[in-house]
């Protein structure tokens, strides 16, 4: 089994619409980030979280919102989608003295 | 200007061939530098650190210059299964270490 599983692997939706995406980890690791990924930007951290209390903005925090529900569990809303959301999105998670390593597969998110 | 800079390629290269990724960083406190390898549609994973006074695994070569800010990625008798894009990451003192990441430099080697 993955150690940081995202769901879904894929979405199609429309503008307008509320979309969560999930991440789960088993690394037993505090530490969590969401990013996003277009081509030719590289990835960009849009929220991250050190513990279940703890959640910061990144460098593309609008549009976007998170939920610590747990120690494993992290996830992501979109809560009215516009179309230049359409990206990849990666899940990782760090213990605290190391650099997010541990990504998950990725969500392919397109918004019509 | 972007904080961390590469050539995106592509570069194309036959098997075997010696070939080499820049990446220069424009914050002056950045403090731990990585190479990350990205394949297709996949998630990226850490490929090796950058370590002031260069380091080596295998085939790769990593060095760090840090009065010219800039990282180097050196790949020697390339192989097939070299082909991906490759990440420049940079975490910069202070901030919560967090990773910020190139837009990548992509490789393909040819047979």
């Amino acid at each position: 089994d993955a150690d940081v599983t995202q769901t879904p692997r894929n979405r199609i939706t429309k503008t307008g619409k509320r979309i969560m995406l999930e991440c789960s980890q088993t690394k037993g690791h505090d530490r969590m980030y969401w990013y996003r990924q277009d081509p030719g930007l590289g990835l960009r951290l849009i929220y991250y979280s050190f513990d279940v209390k703890d959640i910061n903005k990144g460098e593309i925090s609008d549009g976007y919102s998170v939920s610590r529900q747990a120690q494993a569990k992290f996830s992501l809303s979109l809560e009215s989608a516009i179309p230049n959301q359409t990206a990849l999105y990666f899940c990782a998670t760090s213990d605290p003295n190391s650099q997010p390593q541990h990504f998950g597969d990725g969500t392919r998110l397109s918004i019509l | 200007r972007k904080e961390v800079e590469q050539d995106p390629g592509p570069f194309n290269v036959p098997e075997g061939a010696t070939v080499a990724f820049n990446c220069t960083y424009s914050n002056s406190a950045s403090q731990s530098f990585f190479w990350y390898r990205q394949d297709c549609r996949k998630e990226p994973k850490l490929l090796m650190s950058v370590y002031s006074s260069g380091n080596e695994d295998g085939r790769f070569t990593a060095q760090l210059n840090r009065a010219s800010q800039y990282i180097s990625l050196l790949i020697r008798d390339s192989k097939l299964s070299d082909s991906a894009t490759y990440l420049c990451v940079v975490i910069v003192s202070g901030s919560a270490r967090q990773l910020t990441f190139g837009s990548g430099t992509q490789l393909t080697v040819l047979p």
